[in-house]
């Protein structure tokens, strides 16, 4: 069974300063797809930036880029020009890759509490 | 841009009730995931449907059933309603044919069990 690990339960970065979201996980799959959700005190689920496994090129979103150790099976985010809307929580998945079917069900870690102070 | 439609948005149950919740995705969707998010929690993946068939079911109690209707709508159907339900009910959708790593979420349906 795949699993995400998230090992900090919260962070605080100052507004324009850069921060890093750590997140690692557990497969023993080769395709597979990595993902990091926002969700604001809204509760909306919002994708951030994806990553594919099989690329070695590191996914980049304007402010958000991503860390992709596939060794390592670590995913890491970072924010770059932290702004006030960044304030939320994030969330890493994972998604294992079912050709031919729908089964493509996110997992979850359980998330990073960001606050970007003033 | 249509987006996932998700009703109620707020449901106040009792204890041993039950409660329907109904998911639309966007159009020409025709997969449909559900996640539980418990208070303070990640989303759980429940159940998933695709071209009307279950096609996954993940940590869904027996007391919960879904289904997806021929215009592909979703309800998940859940009976004696325990405190533990209380939680932010999400329906996503994937586009038929699209990236199989696709999944856009609704709103989500907040269910609080008193």
């Amino acid at each position: 069974a795949q699993t995400v690990t998230q090992s900090q339960p919260e962070m605080s970065v100052q507004e324009a300063e850069t921060v890093t979201l750590s997140c690692t996980y557990d497969t023993s799959e080769n395709n597979y797809y990595l993902f990091w959700y926002k969700q604001p005190p809204s509760r909306q689920m919002i994708l951030v930036i994806r990553q594919e496994a099989y690329k070695q090129q590191n996914a980049t979103e304007n402010r958000f880029s991503v860390n992709f150790q596939k060794a390592a099976k670590s995913f890491s985010l970072k924010i770059s020009d932290s702004q006030l809307g960044d304030t939320a929580m994030y969330f890493c998945a994972f998604m294992k890759l079912y050709y031919g079917g729908a089964t493509n069900k996110l997992i979850f870690g359980t998330g990073t509490l960001l606050a970007v102070q003033p | 841009a249509a987006g996932v439609i998700q009703s109620p948005r707020h449901l106040i149950k009792e204890k041993r009730e039950t409660a329907t919740l109904k998911c639309y995705p966007i159009p020409r969707h025709d997969t449909v995931y559900w996640y539980q998010q418990g208070p303070g929690q990640d989303p759980q993946f429940l159940i998933s449907f695709y071209e009307k068939m279950q096609s996954d079911k993940g940590s869904i109690p027996d007391r919960f059933s879904a289904q997806q209707f021929s215009d592909y709508h979703s309800e998940l159907n859940m009976s004696s309603l325990e405190l533990g339900d209380s939680a932010l009910y999400f329906c996503a959708s994937r586009r038929a044919g699209g990236p199989l790593d696709e999944q856009f979420f609704g709103p989500g349906t907040r269910l609080t069990v008193l």
